[in-house]
């Protein structure tokens, strides 16, 4: 079975500075993907980052950046630059073919 | 209108009562989701409908109906809920059924809440 854990409930960051929040999967499928969302309060969940999971190249969007570990099936994301608009849950996620699997969240607070 | 709208956006009904949730979408996808959001737990997928046929089921209770007429529409009809059944029900659609490359676009979702 497919599973996400992401470790870390909450985590609060100081504005400018940097956080990573981190995220593991198991899966069985051999394509997959990986994926982070951001859901804002009371806001819709939209896309922050997506890996190709045959790629060993890190993907990268402005000031936000994961570390794929392909063997230890970890995918954590480091924003850089934190800035009050990235206050947030974030979900990790990994996908196969009809299926999206995601992780319980971590609450990010960037404080002023 | 633009993307993944949901309505409504808020819901309270009684454990005898029937209500649907609707959601549409502006993007010209071809798959389309249902899943279920609940405080600390992972977002559960519920339904998945590809070209409007019903592709995955996951052990969803019958008291919960999926409907998907078209494309663009798919609908979750609501039938003697139970009070765990309180969530945030999220709808998403996607580019390409079955491929997992593309990523989902998520409605607003409705907040459910079951007295």
């Amino acid at each position: 079975a497919q599973t996400v854990t992401q470790s870390q409930p909450e985590m609060s960051v100081q504005e400018a500075e940097t956080v990573t929040l981190s995220c593991t999967y198991d899966t069985s499928e051999n394509n997959y993907y990986l994926f982070w969302y951001k859901q804002p309060p009371s806001r819709q969940m939209i896309l922050v980052i997506r890996q190709e999971a045959y790629k060993q190249q890190n993907a990268t969007e402005n000031r936000f950046s994961v570390n794929f570990q392909k063997a230890a099936k970890s995918f954590s994301l480091k924003i850089s630059d934190s800035q009050l608009g990235d206050t947030a849950m974030y979900f990790c996620a990994s996908s196969g073919t009809y299926k999206y699997i995601f992780g319980t969240g971590t609450r990010l607070k960037v404080l002023a | 209108e633009t993307g993944v709208t949901q309505t409504p956006r808020h819901l309270v009904m009684g454990m005898t009562n029937k209500k649907s949730l609707k959601c549409e979408q502006h993007l010209g996808h071809n798959a389309m989701y249902w899943y279920k959001q609940s405080a600390k737990k992972p977002l559960e997928l519920m339904f998945v409908y590809s070209l409007e046929e019903r592709v995955e089921n996951n052990s969803v209770p019958s008291r919960f109906s999926p409907e998907c007429p078209n494309s663009s529409h798919l609908f979750l009809h609501l039938h003697t809920l139970q009070p765990e059944d309180s969530a945030l029900y999220l709808c998403a659609s996607s580019p390409v059924p079955g491929l997992a490359a593309y990523e989902q676009y998520f409605g607003p979702g409705t907040r459910l809440t079951v007295t």
